[in-house]
């Protein structure tokens, strides 16, 4: 089967770094996504990792490692604002989005 | 930038009725859609996908007669609830792929319709 982990809430101070980890096991893998999602809203893209390796854009950067099954989004910087969910999600051999159930991320001041 | 609308944003209903959600891509040709569901603190669930001029693909669990979609044209594709109950309340958002620049990893979404059944 298919299946995605991350963990269900993490808690980071402002001004602090937090890293969200994302394992997955897929059938095929054309890329993996983090979306940011606040509630009531729908996802908006954060990032797309195809190919191993660091992607930096700003305060958010994003890691795969294919061998292992496993990213991670890395916020840097924190503010206020950065609370929310964040959904990792595997695009798989038929290029579907296989979605992980989120990682609520709560920021304290 | 691409740009997907669903309307209604929210829609209120009694038990046993029918609601229409549309979808559309309002400065691309989406040759595929895809309709999703997400219930509190939960993911997002895909449900259909759905490719202009053809029947929809369903999700194992998902009822076809229930969830009746149409994906007419290029730019417009419709979710009709049919008879619906308390337990279809749900946050449903739709997302399209543009079909000029050949990406098939990109999926622009919509803003989502909040549906409640009373």
């Amino acid at each position: 089967g298919q299946n995605i982990d991350q963990p269900t809430e993490m808690t980071a101070t402002e001004g602090a770094i937090v890293q969200i980890n994302c394992t997955y096991q897929t059938s095929g893998f054309n890329g993996l996504f983090w979306y940011q999602q606040h509630a009531g809203e729908a996802p908006t893209f954060l990032s797309y990792n195809v190919l191993d390796g660091l992607e930096e854009k700003g305060r958010f950067s994003s890691f795969l490692s294919r061998s292992k099954g496993y990213s991670y989004l890395l916020l840097k910087e924190l503010q206020m604002k950065d609370s929310a969910s964040y959904l990792c999600a595997v695009l798989d051999s038929n290029y579907q989005l296989i979605w992980g159930a989120g990682t609520k991320l709560i920021i304290k001041p | 930038g691409a740009v997907v609308s669903q309307h209604p944003s929210w829609v209120i209903c009694k038990s046993g009725t029918s609601v229409k959600i549309e979808c559309r891509s309002l400065d691309f040709q989406a040759t595929t859609m895809f309709w999703y569901r997400q219930f509190p603190k939960q993911s997002l669930m895909l449900m259909a996908t759905s490719n202009e001029g053809s029947k929809a693909t369903y999700e194992q669990g998902v009822e076809k007669d229930k969830f009746l979609i149409n994906h007419a044209s290029l730019t417009l594709s419709t979710l009709t609830v049919t008879s619906a109950h308390p337990e279809d309340s749900s946050f449903y958002i739709c997302s399209a792929r543009d079909r000029t620049s050949g990406d098939l990893e990109t999926q622009y979404f919509g803003p989502g319709t909040r549906l409640l059944v009373l």
